[in-house]
């Protein structure tokens, strides 16, 4: 079956700082990756999916992602972080037919002036 | 659009009441999933469709009972609530396109049990 694991439940930074959440996957087949962000009291936005094409995606708000097959890794980074980033961003694998996904149990980014 | 909507927003009920939440999308996308969200253990899947008249269950659909009789709809009946069915829920549905679209997700109904 496929699942993801998010390491580290909150992750906090400093206003311009580089953002690094961590997901690492397992599959027995190639794996359709997702970051999906949620701001509070609304519901999840994709920011970013790989679907077996190019291992580095680019995502909305400056976020990008890289496929690592050899670290079974997923993480999502972004430069420079901003304010408005603070939200909780969840790494999810597509689990079988009708795009069915599992997700993880997600990461709270804290950005700190 | 609208795209996904849910109602209502928020909601108290009393040990063995029952009550349906609603979705609705105007996307008509095939494809429509209810989860719950408990803190800490991110998104769990309850029950999907793949068309009007399809459904199927997640990995958590004790509980709950789901029907599809338009593309649009795809309500979640909770039959004798119970404290361990609070929980904020959310309805999401996607294209019925080739592997890995986009699933789009409503704001959410808080659901407390009480």
């Amino acid at each position: 079956a496929q699942s993801v694991t998010q390491l580290g439940s909150h992750v906090s930074v400093s206003e311009g700082a580089l953002v690094l959440l961590r997901c690492n996957y397992s599959s027995s087949v190639p794996p359709y990756l997702f970051w999906y962000v949620q701001y509070p009291n609304q519901g999840l936005q994709l920011l970013l999916k790989y679907t077996s094409a190019a291992t580095l995606v680019k995502g909305i708000n400056g976020f990008e992602a890289e496929f690592k097959k050899s670290e079974t890794s997923f993480h999502l980074t972004k430069p420079s972080a901003h304010m408005s980033d603070a939200a909780e961003y969840f790494c999810a694998v597509l689990a079988g037919g009708g795009n069915k996904l599992t997700f993880g149990t997600g990461t709270q980014l804290k950005v700190e002036l | 659009n609208a795209g996904v909507t849910q109602t209502p927003k928020f909601r108290i009920l009393k040990i063995g009441q029952s009550m349906t939440l609603q979705c609705t999308q105007d996307m008509n996308h095939n494809y429509m999933y209810w989860y719950r969200q408990d803190p800490g253990m991110g998104l769990k899947l309850i029950y999907y469709s793949v068309g009007a008249g399809i459904t199927d269950k997640g990995e958590v659909p004790n509980g709950y009972n789901v029907s599809r009789s338009t593309t649009e709809d795809f309500p979640l009946r909770l039959e004798l609530a119970a404290p361990s069915q609070t929980s904020v829920y959310f309805c999401a549905s996607s294209y019925s396109g080739p592997l890995g679209e986009t699933q789009y997700f409503g704001p959410g109904t808080r659901l407390l049990v009480l």
